[in-house]
């Protein structure tokens, strides 16, 4: 089991591009997530999807959009890449039968220029 | 709104000390608390999940508490190594499934 996989690991940007950050788990988990985290705001949640096909938002989802590819893979995109989205993506996932542990991906690192 | 909070941010000890890191919660319905490990430039490490239901858990030298009804849940470790130097953060879920809500964290350092 890989557990939770994200790419890329690093990515910089120019303000404007866009992008889709990956992530992929295989331990059959029915909700994904994807958090920020930034120094001093600590993790907060972008988008989530708790089972295939479905998504809603979190507590900051401006200039952010989710697709739930299939029960495996959930990706982040951004559209028009700002510096203030500057910051450390990590991607999460539980069973959601109850009383599971989230378990994260390593993180991606974007720096938007 | 949930909202969880850590003291310290940060926390100094020689090896081989005990220690307890405190987190505390505003809306005491949740449905479980999580801690984590991060160490610098690495993903989040669970270390233990404590149901609503419970009162502890344990796993090494580490052991967590809950108390629902005051809102607050403490990270014991015992006889603390370098190793464990690292960010220690406290994490709750209202409902099952659902995201969880962090504090900041509180980042140790263990001295040799």
């Amino acid at each position: 089991n890989a557990g939770v996989t994200q790419t890329p690991k690093f990515q910089v940007l120019k303000t404007g591009q866009s992008m889709t950050l990956q992530c992929a788990q295989d331990m059959n988990h029915n909700s994904m997530y994807w958090y920020r985290q930034d120094p001093g705001m600590g993790l907060r949640l972008i988008y989530y999807s708790a089972s295939e096909g479905t998504t809603d938002k979190g507590e900051v989802p401006n200039g952010y959009n989710v697709s739930r590819l299939n029960k495996r893979e959930f990706s982040l995109r951004l559209e028009s890449a700002a510096p203030s989205q500057t910051s450390v993506y990590f991607c999460a996932s539980i069973l959601t039968s109850g009383g599971e542990t989230q378990y994260f991906g390593p993180g991606t690192r974007l720096l938007v220029l | 709104k949930q909202e969880v909070t850590q003291i310290p941010a940060a926390l100094s000890v020689p090896e081989g000390e005990n220690l307890v890191l405190n987190c505390s919660f505003t809306d005491s319905a949740i449905y479980n608390l999580q801690w984590f490990r991060q160490d610098p430039g690495k993903g989040l490490t669970s270390l233990l999940l404590i149901q609503s239901s419970q009162r502890e858990q344990t796993s090494g030298r580490l052991n967590a508490s809950l108390d629902k009804s005051s809102g607050r849940s403490t990270l014991y470790i015992a006889a603390s190594q370098p190793g464990d130097s690292a960010t220690y953060l406290c994490a709750v879920s209202n409902q099952a499934g659902t995201a969880l809500i962090f504090g900041k964290g509180t980042t140790l350092s263990v001295s040799s």
